[in-house]
C-alpha cells in the first residue's frame, strides 16, 4: 500500500547525542515536510523540501538538519544544539503542485531525551 | 494566510451529527478552507476542503457561509472513532507546495457513547 513510513516510532536519547529520524514515502510525491508537535499544541514546521537536493527552513529549524538525496526519503537529524528536543515528530508529503492542499502524514516518531 | 478561531473542545453523542465551527473573518477571496483531524498519537488526516460552495465527501460535509467568514464541518453520524482533534486551516492554493499550512490547536471532539 502507498503511504509514509516513519521510524522509529519511539526513541530515547541521552543529552548531547544526535539522532536521525527516518521518513520514507512511496507515493511518488515531490514535496516532503517535517513538523514538530508538543503536548496540547499544534504542529510547527521544521523543514520542507519541494524537490530532490533542495530543502528550506521552516519556522523552527534551529537545532535540526535534513537531507533530500532521494525523492522517497527525507531524514531529519535532531542535533545536540536543539535545546528541547523531546517532542512528537511528524513527516508529511504532498504533490509538488499541492493543488488539492492535501498532506499525507506518517504515524509519527516520539523522541524522549533522558 | 488568514487566521482561524475554533472552540477548544466539544462533545457529541454517538450517532448524532457533530457540527464543528470555524471562524475565519479575515479570509481572502483566493483562500480555501481545509479540515484535517488528528487521532491521538497519530499523524493528521485530510478530511475535506472548499472555496465557497458547500462540499461533501465520504467522510464529512463542509458548509461555508455566503460571506465566507465562517464554516462548519459536519460529521453526519458520529462514531467513537471520530474522537480526535479537528483542525480548520485557511490558505491559498499554491503551485509551490503546502509549506504554508499552519496547524493551530484545533477543536478536541469527544464522542460520548
Amino acid at each position: 500500500d502507498g503511504g509514509i513510513t516513519q521510524s522509529p516510532k519511539y526513541l530515547f536519547r541521552k543529552e548531547g547525542q544526535n539522532v536521525t529520524l527516518s521518513c520514507e514515502q512511496n507515493l511518488n510525491h515531490d514535496a516532503m515536510y517535517w513538523y514538530r508537535q508538543d503536548p496540547g499544541q499544534g504542529l510547527r514546521l521544521i523543514y520542507y523540501s519541494q524537490i530532490v537536493n533542495d530543502f528550506q527552513k521552516g519556522d523552527i529549524a534551529e537545532g535540526y538538519s535534513v537531507s533530500r538525496e532521494k525523492k522517497e526519503s527525507f531524514p531529519l537529524t535532531v542535533t545536540s544544539a536543539q535545546k528541547n528536543p523531546t517532542a512528537f515528530y511528524l513527516c508529511a508529503s504532498s504533490t509538488r503542485g499541492g493543488l488539492n492542499g492535501e498532506l499525507f502524514f506518517g504515524e509519527g516518531s516520539r523522541l524522549t531525551v533522558l | 494566510d488568514a487566521k482561524t478561531t475554533q472552540p477548544p473542545s466539544m462533545d457529541c453523542a454517538e450517532g448524532r451529527a457533530a457540527n464543528l465551527p470555524c471562524n475565519h473573518s479575515t479570509i481572502s477571496g483566493n483562500e480555501y478552507v481545509y479540515w484535517y483531524r488528528q487521532i491521538h498519537s497519530q499523524g493528521p488526516q485530510y478530511i475535506i476542503h472548499g472555496l465557497k460552495n458547500n462540499e461533501t465527501n465520504e467522510m464529512a460535509s463542509l458548509i461555508i457561509t455566503e460571506d465566507r467568514k465562517s464554516s462548519t464541518l459536519i460529521l453526519p453520524h458520529a462514531t467513537l472513532r471520530d474522537t480526535a482533534v479537528y483542525y480548520c486551516i485557511v490558505r491559498v492554493k499554491s503551485n509551490f507546495g503546502n509549506e504554508k499550512l499552519t496547524f493551530g490547536t484545533g477543536t478536541r471532539l469527544t464522542i460520548i457513547p
